[in-house]
């Protein structure tokens, strides 16, 4: 089954401690990306990828890494997480074109963190 | 950062009517117009990517259209059912970027 699969779904943390939330799609999609959801600020991007080795800023970077090693995993970690980044985090994936080629996004199930 | 804007915010309908929403997004350095819809306690699911002015997309009962001379995109819904029930976001493709507006919440009663 085609598929992105986000781990943990859910977690709490304190202030500081590092954390990863890992992302992994099966369809060798080459875009990669990752997104937080608050109310009423609606789906941000915070990094994303055009490829292996490949990744860039998006709108809400700050406090956020990511690194893109396969072409399958894009893993997003918090070095010190604060409570402003609770949230719930989506990652995504697409077939990237040239140009004007674009295709839709598949979404992974979701990470709702807590940092307290 | 570009601006996407969806009006209206909220919506409430009753079974059976159609409604209408709107995406606004700058007309410059456009690549694309993602449609999303977004069921609660789910993951959005595409509905449409458009790409060239002009473009009309239709998926069963929902359709959209886009102009990107001046920078909008409608998506229809004909006959709304319960099951319309949901979150609609668009979002703007500007470079590698993807720029989504904060949605149309819609409502359908029976």
């Amino acid at each position: 089954e085609a598929q992105v699969t986000q781990n943990p779904r859910y977690l709490i943390t304190v202030t500081g401690k590092k954390l990863t939330v890992t992302c992994s799609q099966n369809m060798n999609h080459e875009y990669m990306s990752w997104y937080r959801q608050d109310p009423g600020l609606g789906l941000r991007q915070i990094y994303y990828s055009m490829n292996v080795e490949v990744t860039d800023k998006g709108d809400v970077p700050e406090g956020y890494k990511v690194s893109r090693k396969e072409k399958r995993n894009f893993p997003l970690i918090l070095e010190s997480p604060s409570p402003n980044q609770t949230s719930l985090y989506f990652c995504a994936s697409s077939l990237w074109g040239q140009g004007e080629q674009t295709y839709e996004q598949y979404f992974g199930p979701g990470t709702r963190l807590t940092v307290t | 950062i570009l601006n996407v804007e969806q009006s209206p915010q909220s919506l409430h309908v009753q079974e059976g009517d159609s409604t209408n929403f709107t995406c606004s997004f700058p007309s410059s350095n456009f690549y694309a117009l993602h449609w999303y819809r977004w069921e609660t306690a789910k993951s959005p699911e595409a509905l449409f990517v458009m790409t060239l002015n002009g473009d009309e997309k239709k998926k069963g009962r929902i359709s959209a259209t886009l102009n990107t001379k001046e920078g909008y995109s409608y998506l229809y819904i004909k006959g709304s059912q319960p099951e319309d029930s949901a979150t609609y976001l668009c979002a703007s493709r500007a470079g590698y970027a993807l720029n989504f507006g904060k949605g149309t919440s819609l409502l359908v009663t029976p």
